[in-house]
């Protein structure tokens, strides 16, 4: 089955820090792609789409690389509330979303 | 705002019993999703619909899951008998209907989920 695969973490950072999440994907024909947000035991919540020319939203910057199959999400001035699971999707337009097991960030006092 | 409603939000039994679970999803949404989440996984399709239809029921183990969308709005998600594996959160969501209408990275918006442990 396609997949989609991300590092589970965790990323321990401190406040202020930068971090950087990748997530590669097998299927070439994926169409549309994703960083939903999870907090612990909560519903997953979309935090941005991940366009062709990548996006920005604030201190979220997220990069599509078709070439190479993957895309990235990258945090600047890390804040406390960013503690959460980020989970890396992806679907071929009409196709169910597939859901990569999401990378845990922790940001550290 | 509009959501996805779920219920119940929490479910307890015992193994070998039956347990159903209940979405409504945004008004004007014809696509309809089923996914389980274990602790620490991201989620996993269970079923997809498109208004009443089931789009892809792949990965619902139908020997004891079966879900159904009789009207294309509200669905129900049943299993029987329901075994220790089956502990998870049930999470259902919703996307409006891109096909033909040239829509892109269509989200999909979650309910709050049902949460199941089974003793």
């Amino acid at each position: 089955r396609k997949e989609v695969e991300q590092d589970p973490g965790p990323f321990n950072v401190p406040e202020g820090a930068t971090v950087a999440f990748n997530c590669t994907y097998s299927n070439s024909a994926s169409q549309s792609f994703f960083w939903y947000r999870q907090d612990c035991r909560k519903e997953p919540k979309l935090l941005m789409s991940v366009y062709s020319s990548g996006n920005e939203d604030g201190r979220f910057t997220a990069q599509l690389n078709r070439a190479s199959q993957y895309i990235s999400l990258l945090i600047r001035d890390s804040k406390l509330s960013d503690s959460a699971t980020y989970l890396c999707v992806v679907n071929e337009g009409n196709t169910p979303l597939v859901f990569g097991k999401g990378t845990r960030l922790s940001v550290i006092a | 705002e509009a959501e996805v409603a779920q219920s119940p939000r929490y479910k307890i039994t015992e193994k070998s019993q039956a347990v159903a679970f209940w979405c409504d999803p945004i008004s004007g949404h014809a696509t309809l999703y089923w996914y389980r989440q274990i602790l620490g996984q991201g989620p996993e399709l269970l079923v997809q619909f498109q208004d009443e239809s089931v789009v892809d029921d792949s990965q619902l183990p139908k020997d004891r899951f079966s879900a159904e969308r009789l009207k294309g709005v509200d669905s129900t998600l049943k299993i029987q008998p329901a075994e220790l594996g089956d502990s998870a959160m049930y999470l259902c969501a919703s996307s409006p209907d891109g096909t033909g209408q040239g829509l892109k990275n269509t989200e999909a918006f979650f309910g709050q989920g049902t949460r199941l442990t089974v003793v």
